[in-house]
């Protein structure tokens, strides 16, 4: 069984500040994880992913996260927030049960960036 | 190339009625699967088709049924909907040559009054 907790259903930043979004996983298997955004009336966009390569991922957007095993976590971070980045962040994790790979999401966290 | 699709982007129905969602993966994609996201949670698994069989479901009700067509297009079907399948409903294609990595449609958002 996986699981994803988000810790923090609103996360609120000054524009130019860091942004930290946490994510802790469950997984009984080395897990991929992923990192997406949705924009109000839209679907899903990917920001970056981890598959058992580097630790630290680059994404889109000047996104990026670690992977951290002894922490199961994987946080997302950007070192300074547009005003544009306001949106719902999931963070997902995905075994690979005879290749599905079917996400587990978390309930998200919602970044709101004031000027 | 264009996205995922789907139609229609909203709709309106009321309980005990009938919908079917449709969607077209992104060309050359062959695996389509179905979310359902009620408001303020993160989207829930519901199937997976690839090369037109169903390859997982979730927690769903036999009420939920899906199937992909051999141009690899899908539709997802709920029958005697009740107030709490109001939800946006996402489809999402992959290819057979990045299957971790899923490219989501802007989704159908269901009411039912």
């Amino acid at each position: 069984a996986q699981s994803v907790t988000q810790l923090g259903s609103h996360v609120s930043v000054s524009e130019g500040a860091l942004v930290l979004l946490r994510c802790n996983y469950s997984s009984s298997v080395p897990p991929y994880l992923f990192w997406y955004v949705q924009y109000p009336n839209q679907g899903l966009q990917l920001l970056l992913k981890y598959t058992s390569a580097a630790t630290l991922v680059k994404g889109i957007n000047g996104f990026e996260a670690e992977f951290k095993k002894s922490e199961t976590s994987f946080h997302l971070t950007k070192p300074s927030a547009h005003m544009s980045d306001a949106a719902e962040y999931f963070c997902a994790v995905s075994d690979r049960p005879g290749g599905s790979y079917i996400p587990t999401f978390g309930r998200g966290t919602s970044l709101i960036v004031h000027p | 190339d264009a996205g995922v699709t789907q139609s229609p982007t909203h709709l309106i129905k009321t309980r005990g009625q009938q919908v079917t969602l449709r969607c077209s993966p992104i060309s050359g994609h062959k695996s389509v699967s179905w979310y359902q996201q009620v408001l303020g949670q993160g989207p829930q698994f519901i199937f997976q088709y690839y090369e037109k069989e169903e390859r997982g479901r979730g927690n769903f009700p036999d009420r939920f049924s899906a199937r992909q067509f051999p141009n690899y297009s899908s539709e997802l079907n709920v029958n005697a909907l009740l107030l709490g399948d109001s939800a946006l409903y996402l489809c999402a294609s992959r290819s057979v040559a990045s299957t971790d990595t899923q490219y989501f449609g802007p989704g159908t958002r269901l009411t039912v009054l």
